[in-house]
């Protein structure tokens, strides 16, 4: 159980355009969805915290309106980089908490966006 | 959220156990010990998980100090598979909303 996709896992997009990653909760109901972004050998870094059917919590420095997150149901949650340049270029991941098990984060497999 | 230190990096034979360390002297009453490790280029993967008493689940056993301190995650009988980064993490349980800080970890190397 508590198992965690992404969709896609690699994408390869030109500057200036939008990019949409899915994260879904494939066996559990996520009380709360979490978007990380990950440059090379560097560690974690969280970026948003979204709870299904409400705003999402940024952290600092963070833009909200360049990543978009959509937290649409228990099971899905969406992260659209609008507008990407090469600097956005990072490996993304998600990771879901579920409703039981005391709230311990389940990870996805992670998403390599690359921004030409 | 309490930090942890972690060495970062050791070596293990295949086959024997590894003892990775971690120090969380500040941690608080209420916090609980995280592992997770991350294989190169994917997502972290949850491990175990403790709060004061010893832990052991079909992937490790989590060994926790009388005094909450420190702990040591125990992979009984490495494989290369296990070769990832291990991330030692305290947090509050039952508090959804909190993230998990992600130091940087020790970079395990299993040895053929």
């Amino acid at each position: 159980g508590a198992v965690v996709s992404q969709h896609p896992s690699r994408v390869i997009c030109k500057s200036g355009t939008s990019v949409k990653i899915e994260c879904r909760s494939l066996d559990f109901q996520a009380t709360t969805m979490f978007w990380y972004r990950q440059f090379p050998k560097k560690s974690l870094m969280l970026m948003a915290t979204s709870n299904e059917g409400s705003k999402a919590t940024y952290e600092q420095g963070v833009e909200k309106d360049k990543f978009l997150i959509n937290h649409a149901s228990l099971t899905l949650s969406t992260l659209t980089v609008t507008s990407a340049h090469p600097e956005d270029s990072s490996f993304y991941i998600c990771s879901a908490s579920a409703l039981w098990g005391g709230d311990t984060q389940y990870f996805g497999p992670g998403t390599r966006l690359t921004v030409l | 959220d309490a930090k942890t230190t972690q060495p970062p990096s050791m070596d293990c034979a295949e086959g024997r156990a590894a003892n990775l360390p971690c120090n969380h002297s500040t941690i608080s009453g209420n916090e609980y010990v995280y592992w997770y490790r991350q294989i190169h280029s994917q997502g972290p993967q949850y491990i175990i998980h403790g709060l004061k008493n010893n832990e052991t689940n079909e992937m490790a056993s989590l060994i926790i100090t009388e005094d909450r301190k420190s702990s040591t995650l125990i992979l009984p009988h490495a494989t290369l598979r296990d070769t990832a980064v291990y991330y030692c993490i305290v947090r509050v349980m039952g508090t959804g909303a909190n993230n998990l800080f992600f130091g940087t970890g020790t970079r395990l190397t299993v040895i053929p």
